[in-house]
């Protein structure tokens, strides 16, 4: 069965600094989608970023990277040059290739950027 | 496009009363989910349509839940007899695409409920 595991519950950066979320994931199917989301507290949930299991290059999109170790099974994600504003909760999802299209969530990271 | 919306956007409720949560995805998406979130939580998958179908069930969704998505458009979540635990946060969310493609899903803001 599909599973996400994000095993840091809070983390703190400075501004202006990077910093690593991470996550590992467990499926049998051979392909797979990876994403992130970024959820405020005002609650909307927003994508942020996607990695397929054939891409054979890392993810990127703006001040976001996505680490995507296939053969640990890990997906971490990159944020560089944190900002106040990307205090929030970060989620990494999965979808197999097969069966439904339902995403699978893991349990979540705060993050908190102090100035 | 207006985005994904739902509606309400807080119910407060007497235990063992009904409640009906309506989403209207993006109108050319034609994936639909409902997810679950309590506090502290990711969000956990109940339901997912495409068009009018209902493909797969959670087995958290007991025989209170229902959802419908009919003609393919906007869907509804009811739930019967409200339990104190079914207090959570309903997120409805729409796509184009599925499998390991992207095809991100896009959510709502979200229906509160809170029972009392």
């Amino acid at each position: 069965a599909q599973k996400i595991t994000q095993t840091q519950p809070g983390m703190f950066v400075q501004e202006k600094e990077a910093v690593t979320l991470d996550c590992t994931y467990d499926t049998s199917d051979p392909s797979y989608g990876l994403f992130w989301y970024k959820q405020p507290s005002s609650g909307e949930m927003i994508f942020l970023i996607y990695q397929g299991s054939y891409d054979q290059q890392n993810a990127t999109e703006g001040r976001y990277s996505l680490n995507f170790q296939k053969a640990r099974k890990s997906a971490n994600l990159v944020i560089s040059a944190s900002q106040l504003g990307d205090s929030a909760m970060y989620f990494c999802a999965m979808r197999e290739a097969r069966g439904t299209d339902k995403l699978i969530f893991g349990t979540g990271t705060r993050l908190q950027v102090f100035p | 496009d207006t985005g994904v919306s739902q509606d309400p956007r807080h119910k407060i409720t007497k235990r063992g009363q009904n409640v009906t949560f309506r989403c209207d995805p993006i109108s050319e998406h034609n994936r639909l989910y409902w997810y679950r979130q309590t506090l502290g939580q990711g969000p956990e998958f109940l339901t997912y349509f495409q068009n009018e179908a209902q493909l797969e069930k959670s087995r958290l969704l007991s025989d209170r839940f229902s959802a419908e998505r009919p003609k393919g458009s906007f869907s509804t979540l009811e739930i019967q007899r409200t339990e104190q635990g079914d207090s959570a946060m309903y997120l409805c969310a729409s796509s184009s695409a599925g499998g390991a493609n992207t095809g991100e899903l896009f959510f709502g803001e979200g229906s509160r409920l809170t029972v009392l």
